[in-house]
């Protein structure tokens, strides 16, 4: 059974520094894995998708990678801005229809 | 706007009081689900739906019904309310293998 954690649970940062979220898996026998990101009382907004084909995706001062064979996947984010405060969350297939998803990064990027 | 919209957004109840809690999505997604979100145990699925009238258990599925007679709705129904389905809900719905998230429906139940 898939199986996905995040460290660290939480991070304080200043701003303007680059950091790196970890999302790991234990069913390797993943087809993508899928980032987000989630405000206090809010939703969860898509940051990125990436295909077990694929090693990397990128949107703006996002960076997502994705190794399959050690069971991980990071989230690197470029110059942090206060902004980028909120809870970063990673979910993994589990078989073909369900989801499993870590229980999330709460960032704090300090102005 | 292509969106995913749940009602209500807040909900206080009793113990044993059927209700419904609506999800639509206009983006002719066939795949949609149910998620309960909790202090320290994340999200967690509860059923999901690839189609009309195909729906399956996630991993926490007692105490809930769904049904899926129209592609767009994927009501999620508790048939008699517990205090430990307090919880906040989203419902998604996935456009290929990303998923689109609804602003969430917070549940009380007393």
């Amino acid at each position: 059974k898939q199986e996905v954690t995040q460290i660290p649970a939480a991070l304080s940062v200043p701003e303007g520094e680059n950091l790196v979220l970890n999302c790991s898996f234990t069913d390797s026998a993943i087809y993508n894995l899928q980032w987000f990101r989630q405000d206090p009382g809010k939703g969860l907004t898509s940051l990125l998708l990436i295909q077990s084909s694929q090693r990397e995706q990128t949107s703006g001062r996002l960076n997502a990678s994705l190794d399959k064979s050690s069971g991980r996947s990071t989230l690197y984010i470029a110059a942090s801005q206060p902004g980028d405060s909120a809870t970063y969350l990673c979910a993994a297939p589990s078989g073909t229809y369900k989801y499993i998803f870590g229980t999330g990064t709460r960032l704090k990027v300090l102005a | 706007e292509a969106q995913v919209t749940q009602n209500p957004r807040y909900l206080i109840t009793v113990t044993g009081k059927k209700l419904t809690v609506t999800c639509s999505q206009n983006m002719n997604h066939e795949y949609m689900s149910w998620y309960r979100q909790d202090p320290g145990l994340g999200l967690r699925q509860i059923y999901y739906s690839m189609n009309v009238e195909v729906t399956d258990k996630g991993d926490v599925p007692e105490g809930y019904k769904v049904s899926r007679k129209e592609k767009r709705n994927f009501p999620l129904i508790l048939e008699s309310p517990s205090p430990n389905q307090t919880s906040l809900y989203f419902c998604a719905s996935n456009l290929g293998d990303e998923q689109f998230f609804g602003p969430g429906t917070r549940l009380t139940v007393l």
